[in-house]
């Protein structure tokens, strides 16, 4: 079982709908948990990260962790086509080397 | 926020040269540094942890003797790319963070994009 589990997707939206992506793990004693946006041919980007169980909300975004369901959750509000991008999940535990899935990629259609 | 520099963004050389890769945290000190290698669109791959001061710890696969790592300060670490060769053509990112904590997220550089003819 891989320690990060992403669907690679793709995920296809309309602009102005919700999008969901989430993200399973197997390892209980991770502590953070990171979204990244990748776009295509860059490098990614820090978009949130969470903690605690619960919402992180930020702008557009939001997080949802589960520990006790070992999933973390990224919402986008109102997507627009330059959401389209490959949406990485990370997570650590103590100073462990971070823990990255595979990706699910995203495409917000107009 | 914690910003880290990479360059150069690409690369374009004849096979058989040396390439080298510099990574830089520009607001912060950086004990350790992340490098990855990512082929057109696969995941990203851990190559190596450089630790300031100490050895670089490889992943497994990755060959310590073709990718030199130095990590001389606390801001640059460099990814030398030894006679390379056309299977080494690959976008390599580094990554930093702000601590060893858990809570400290990684920041990418922008990358570096390497085409070996």
């Amino acid at each position: 079982q891989k320690e990060v589990e992403q669907n690679s997707g793709p995920l296809s939206v309309p602009e102005g709908a919700i999008a969901s992506l989430n993200c399973t793990y197997s390892d209980r004693g991770s502590q953070s948990f990171f979204w990244y946006r990748q776009y295509s041919g860059k490098s990614p980007e820090l978009i949130m990260f969470i903690y605690s169980n619960g919402d992180k909300e930020d702008g557009r975004f939001t997080a949802q962790l589960n520990k006790a369901s070992q999933y973390v959750s990224l919402l986008i509000r109102d997507s627009q086509p330059s959401d389209s991008a490959t949406y990485l999940c990370a997570l650590r535990r103590g100073s462990y080397i971070p823990t990255f899935g595979r990706g699910t990629s995203l495409i917000v259609h107009p | 926020g914690a910003v880290v520099s990479q360059h150069p963004s690409r690369v374009i050389c004849k096979s058989g040269t040396s390439v080298k890769i510099e990574c830089r945290s520009l607001d912060f000190q950086a004990t350790t540094m992340f490098w990855y290698r990512q082929f057109p669109k696969q995941s990203l791959m851990l190559m190596a942890t450089s630790n300031e001061g100490s050895k670089a710890t490889y992943e497994q696969g990755v060959e310590k003797d073709k990718f030199l790592i130095n990590h001389a300060s606390l801001t640059l670490s460099t990814l030398t790319v030894t006679s390379a060769h056309p299977e080494d053509s690959s976008f390599y990112i580094c990554s930093a963070g702000t601590g060893t904590g858990s809570d400290q997220p990684q920041h990418f550089g922008d990358g570096t994009r390497l085409s070996i003819l």
